[in-house]
C-alpha cells in the first residue's frame, strides 16, 4: 500500500505569516498533486508537478516535487484567510491511480 | 453549468436499508470515480470507471455496487447499509487516466447511517 503522510496535520497561523506543508511517501509517483478542500466542497486542484526538483509558482503558492519523486512541499507566502482550507497531496501512478496524503487543516486568522 | 453534479447532498437512513447516489458530468471527460472520505477527512478511492468499463475496484464490500450507463454518469448503490458506511462520499472524473490527468469532484454526498 502506498501511503503518503502529510505534515503538520493542523496548522493554525496569523495573516502574514509563511507556512510550508510536507508530502513524504516511501514511493515513487510519476506525478503529484495538490488540491484545496473548503467545507462542505469537493478538492480542487491546485497544481500537478511531473519532474523530480520540479518547482511551480501560483501566485503566493510554491509547490515542489522532491529530485527522487517520492515527497513534495508546498510554500505559503504571506498567508490571507481565503487560504484557509483542507490541504491533500496526491500521489498518482502511471496508470493514473491517485492516493491521498492524510490532509492539512490551515486556518489562518485575521 | 455545474461540472461533477451528485445527488443528494445529505442522506440520512437507518442501518439495514439500501440507497444509492447519483452522479453526472458534463466535461466530456472518459474516467469517473467514486472516493470516500471518512471522519478524519482522509480520502480512499473505491472505484474506477473508463468509458462504462471497470478499472479500479479497491477492497471494498460487495454491499457497494457501482453501475456507468454511459460516459457521463457513474451511480452508486449500497445494499444492507452498516454504521460504519457513515461518511462523505466524492464523485470525480477526469479526462484519461494517466499520471496527468487531474480529478474534477463533485461537492459530495454527505451519508450518515443510523
Amino acid at each position: 500500500t502506498q501511503l503518503l503522510e502529510q505534515s503538520p496535520q493542523f496548522l493554525s497561523i496569523q495573516e502574514g505569516e509563511n507556512l510550508t506543508v510536507y508530502c513524504n511517501s516511501s514511493s515513487v509517483f510519476s506525478s503529484l498533486q495538490w488540491y484545496r478542500q473548503e467545507p462542505g466542497e469537493g478538492p480542487v486542484l491546485l497544481v500537478t508537478v511531473v519532474t523530480g526538483g520540479e518547482v511551480k509558482k501560483l501566485k503566493r503558492l510554491t509547490f515542489q516535487f522532491g529530485d527522487a519523486r517520492k515527497d513534495s512541499s508546498l510554500h505559503i507566502t504571506a498567508a490571507q484567510p481565503g487560504d484557509t482550507g483542507l490541504y491533500l497531496c496526491a500521489g498518482v501512478t502511471n496508470a493514473g491511480k491517485s492516493t491521498f496524503g492524510d490532509g492539512t487543516t490551515l486556518t489562518v486568522k485575521p | 453549468d455545474t461540472a461533477v453534479s451528485q445527488t443528494p447532498k445529505y442522506l440520512v437512513t437507518q442501518m439495514g436499508n439500501d440507497k444509492s447516489i447519483k452522479c453526472e458530468q458534463n466535461l466530456g471527460h472518459d474516467t469517473m470515480y467514486w472516493y470516500k472520505q471518512d471522519s478524519k477527512k482522509f480520502l480512499k478511492i473505491m472505484f474506477s470507471y473508463n468509458n462504462k468499463e471497470l478499472i479500479i475496484n479497491e477492497t471494498v464490500p460487495n454491499r457497494f455496487s457501482p453501475k456507468s450507463p454511459d460516459k457521463a454518469h457513474l451511480n452508486l448503490h449500497i445494499n444492507s447499509l452498516e454504521l460504519g458506511d457513515s461518511a462523505v462520499y466524492f464523485c470525480a472524473s477526469s479526462q484519461g487516466n494517466s499520471y496527468n490527468s487531474p480529478l474534477h469532484f463533485g461537492n459530495g454526498t454527505r451519508l450518515t447511517v443510523t
